[in-house]
């Protein structure tokens, strides 16, 4: 398995609040990606990272940032998190190079993420 | 722009049953084709990829066919076992800054 490890695994948060949430990785990967999964919309892009601070937004980007100042550690926060923010959220990682578009993206395992 | 449109489910299916998941999918240029497989409780695992246009992608006795004339990619299994209950998910990539997925499909095999 690749060495991803998100935490916390799950978090019941107050509306509102501040949630940050975080992704490490061992396999020195140069692309980090934050997903989170729906019913019915399958997995959207939140925030991805093509390396140390350099990150961009995804399809979903509203009401989230990222930071990532080490190669290993991608975090997601959530800066005054809302209900519609309850979800299940993956992190992923992926090499890059002249094979980035066929090689997988390898994913963590979740954090189910509640807010109410 | 880019997409993936697969086949609602749920499906259920008899232990040893002809499985087909239909994925139909919209991209600009020629991107690289996927199955992700996710148990209970699990992140995504990837089943089965295809890069080119009649490449074939296999495992575990899955396979689906690049087919860039009907723009499809398939999953298809001769005979399923009660283990390959998941979500099955197809997914398209045309860079390295993102996967595209579809809804995913639920398979339920049942004894």
């Amino acid at each position: 398995d690749a060495g991803i490890t998100q935490s916390p695994r799950h978090k019941v948060t107050e509306t509102g609040t501040p949630v940050t949430l975080r992704c490490h990785q061992t396999e020195n990967h140069r692309y980090m990606y934050w997903y989170r999964q729906d019913p019915g919309h399958g997995l959207r892009l939140i925030h991805y990272s093509y390396g140390v601070k350099d990150t961009d937004k995804g399809e979903v980007s509203d009401g989230y940032s990222v930071s990532r100042s080490k190669t290993e550690d991608f975090l997601l926060t959530l800066e005054s998190a809302t209900s519609s923010q309850t979800s299940v959220y993956f992190c992923a990682i992926s090499e890059s190079g002249k094979g980035a578009l066929n090689t997988e993206a390898f994913f963590g395992q979740g954090t189910r993420l509640t807010v109410v | 722009g880019n997409s993936v449109t697969q086949m609602e489910g749920p499906v259920t299916l008899s232990e040893e049953a002809f499985l087909t998941i239909n994925c139909t999918y919209t991209a600009t240029g020629y991107p690289s084709l996927f199955w992700y497989v996710q148990y209970p409780g699990e992140g995504l695992q990837l089943l089965l990829k295809a890069t080119k246009a009649d490449d074939k992608g296999s495992n575990k006795g899955f396979e689906a066919t690049y087919r860039k004339e009907t723009t499809s990619f398939h999953l298809e299994k001769g005979s399923v076992q009660v283990s390959d209950s998941a979500v099955y998910f197809c997914a398209l990539r045309t860079g390295a800054n993102n996967l595209f997925f579809g809804t995913g499909t639920r398979l339920t095999v049942i004894p």
